[in-house]
């Protein structure tokens, strides 16, 4: 079967940096996706990546490794703005996207 | 551009009701999805389009129907509502697939009592 992976809560504190792993077995591979979704709304895009290696989108930064089926996603310089769920979701070899539960991650003044 | 707009934001059914989930998108979209989403579970695919007037199933697609007529609509019919379809409904849609990211809706609360 098919799964994602992810820790289900972490903390945090402002002005740190936090990674947050996702590890993953999925029909075939087609790119690897990371949303945020505060409470109550929708999720928002943050971060795709296809070929391995780091893609860096100002405080945010996102890893794969293909090889290991792993990404994380790094938030530096926390706010407590971010205090949400990280979604991490891949699409496999239909084209689908397959979505981890989520990490929620609560940051602490 | 108002995006992706879902309608109802909440609705309450009873047992063996039915109703439509309204989804639109002025994005010119060509890709839409209804995703559920429960509790500490992952966001879960019930139907796609990948284009008007074609339709196909995701992952739990039992219980729903969708059409969609236009590019920018894409409802979600609910037959004979069970407790199991209590979940928060989110609507997407993307220009293609492969790298183009999913654009949400703000979601629909459904309780099933």
């Amino acid at each position: 079967g098919q799964n994602i992976d992810q820790p289900t809560e972490m903390t945090a504190t402002e002005g740190a940096i936090v990674q947050i792993n996702c590890t993953y077995q999925t029909s075939g591979f087609n790119g690897l996706f990371w949303y945020q979704q505060h409470a109550g709304e929708a999720p928002t895009f943050l971060s795709y990546n296809v070929l391995d290696g780091l893609e860096e989108k100002g405080r945010f930064s996102s890893f794969l490794s293909r090889s290991k089926g792993y990404s994380y996603l790094l938030l530096k310089e926390l706010q407590m703005k971010d205090s949400a769920s990280y979604l991490c979701a891949v699409r496999d070899s239909n084209y689908q996207l397959i979505w981890g539960a989520g990490t929620k991650l609560i940051i602490k003044p | 551009n108002a995006g992706v707009t879902q309608t109802p934001k909440f609705r309450i059914l009873k047992i063996g009701q039915s109703m439509t989930l309204q989804c639109t998108q002025d994005m010119n979209h060509n890709y839409m999805y209804w995703y559920r989403q429960d509790p500490g579970m992952g966001l879960k695919l019930i139907y796609y389009s990948v284009g008007a007037g074609i339709t196909d199933k995701g992952e739990v697609p039992n219980g729903y129907n969708v059409s969609r007529s236009t590019t920018e609509d894409f409802p979600l019919r609910l037959e004979l509502a069970a407790p199991s379809q209590t979940s928060v409904y989110f609507c997407a849609s993307s220009f293609e697939t492969g790298s183009y990211e999913q654009y949400f809706g703000p979601g629909t609360r459904l309780t099933v009592t």
